[in-house]
């Protein structure tokens, strides 16, 4: 099975600064997304991000972006002039092409930011 | 639009009781999921369906049961409830492909005591 890790447990930054989240993955097949879900207090799981795994350029959207690195299967997350509303916890989705087509979800990163 | 809908919210239960967690969807999404979301261990799914009458294991499905007579209902029972069944539980439909993403309920908080 596929596996998704997500070594940062918690991170911090300053509001308007930038902050750069980890994900790695580890998957025999050659054709997949993988998504960034950004999860507030709330407990709403919202899209923030998706890349597709033949598309060399990284997907940015606003002040959100990714770093993907196939070979070394790394999909990190950029969020840029970080804002109070960004504190949530941050999960990495590995989307397989498989039957059943199943997300593989990391254990999250919590974001705080700090005024 | 309503997307997915979960009820309840919230439920506590006591340990050996049985209850059905509702799910339903009115995106005419084929493929619907169970999660569940422990502290520390992101989201494990339960079980998953890729249309009426059909359904399949995850990866912990274990003291849950479902059924999908319906493309917009997704219902998770649970038997003989466990304090290792406390958990915050999640449902999620898509469309096939796996380029689409996934949209989630709210999320049920479950404590069994």
């Amino acid at each position: 099975a596929q596996t998704v890790t997500q070594s940062q447990p918690e991170m911090s930054v300053q509001e308007a600064e930038t902050v750069t989240l980890s994900c790695t993955y580890d998957t025999s097949e050659s054709d997949y997304y993988l998504f960034w879900y950004k999860q507030p207090p709330s407990r709403q799981m919202i899209l923030v991000i998706r890349q597709e795994a033949y598309k060399q350029q990284n997907a940015t959207e606003n002040r959100f972006s990714v770093n993907f690195q196939k070979a070394a299967k790394s999909f990190s997350l950029k969020i840029s002039d970080s804002q109070l509303g960004d504190a949530a916890m941050y999960f990495c989705a590995y989307r397989s092409a498989r039957a059943g087509n199943q997300f593989y979800f990391g254990t999250g990163t919590s974001l705080t930011v700090i005024p | 639009n309503a997307g997915v809908t979960q009820t309840p919210k919230f439920r506590i239960l006591k340990i050996g009781q049985s209850m059905t967690l509702q799910c339903t969807q009115d995106m005419n999404h084929n493929y619907m999921y169970w999660y569940r979301q422990d502290p520390g261990m992101g989201l494990k799914l339960i079980y998953y369906s890729v249309g009426a009458g059909i359904t399949d294991k995850g990866e912990v499905p274990n003291g849950y049961n479902v059924s999908r007579s319906t493309t917009e209902d997704f219902p998770l029972r649970l038997e003989l409830a466990a304090p290792s069944q406390t958990s915050v539980y999640f449902c999620a439909s898509s469309l096939p492909g796996r380029h689409t993403e996934a949209f989630f309920g709210q999320g049920t908080r479950l404590t069994v005591v």
